[in-house]
């Protein structure tokens, strides 16, 4: 069965300093994508950043990087300088990229909390 | 450009009635899908359409069901609400093709069940 877990439902950060949301999952494909989801209080998600299962480089967006480890099915997102706005649900996700098979599995989510 | 929108915000039904969710995907985008959002337990996939068919459908029951329409929107249909569909209704949207493999999420539709 493909899952997403997130062991940690919350989280909380000094401003400035930097966190780490961690995600493992379960599958037995070898091509996939995964991604994180930023979900803030006014509900909306977007997507904060994503990684091809094929690039063993990570993938870095600003303040944002992941640190994938296929082998471990490891998929943990940093956060550095954590800005006030940083603070919702995290949702981690993932996909298999099979032809015709496009349904995306998340996680339950961190809530990040950012302390001024 | 406009981004994924869902009608209505909020909705109250009481147990038993039935409820249409809408959402109207990112101009271009073929693929609709539809995740429940229940407290504490993060998205649960429910359906999937694209090019106006049903793809793929999560574990709920049939009561859950939904179209795409010519225009790529979206209807999900619940019928037979029961107190545990309380929850956010999310709808994405996804372009098809390429490397283009980002679900663009709307502000989600809050129903609660009485």
């Amino acid at each position: 069965a493909q899952t997403v877990t997130q062991s940690q439902p919350e989280m909380s950060v000094q401003e400035a300093e930097t966190v780490t949301l961690s995600c493992t999952y379960d599958t037995s494909e070898s091509d996939y994508y995964l991604f994180w989801y930023k979900q803030p209080p006014s509900r909306q998600m977007i997507l904060v950043i994503r990684q091809e299962a094929y690039k063993q480089q990570n993938a870095t967006e600003n303040r944002f990087s992941v640190n994938f480890q296929k082998a471990a099915k490891s998929f943990s997102l940093k956060i550095s300088d954590s800005q006030l706005g940083d603070a919702a649900m995290y949702f981690c996700a993932y996909r298999i990229i099979r032809s015709g098979t496009y349904k995306y599995i998340f996680g339950t989510g961190t809530r990040l909390k950012v302390l001024a | 450009e406009a981004g994924v929108t869902q009608s209505p915000t909020h909705l109250i039904k009481t147990r038993g009635q039935q409820v249409t969710l809408r959402c109207s995907p990112i101009s271009g985008h073929t693929s609709v899908y539809w995740y429940q959002q229940a407290l504490g337990l993060g998205l649960q996939f429910l359906l999937w359409y694209d090019e106006g068919e049903e793809r793929n459908r999560g574990n709920f029951p049939p009561r859950f069901s939904g179209r795409q329409f010519p225009n790529y929107s979206s209807e999900l249909n619940v019928n037979a609400l029961e107190l545990e569909d309380s929850a956010l209704y999310l709808c994405a949207s996804r372009i098809w093709g390429g490397g283009a493999d980002t679900q663009y999420f709307g502000p989600g539709t809050r129903l609660t069940v009485l």
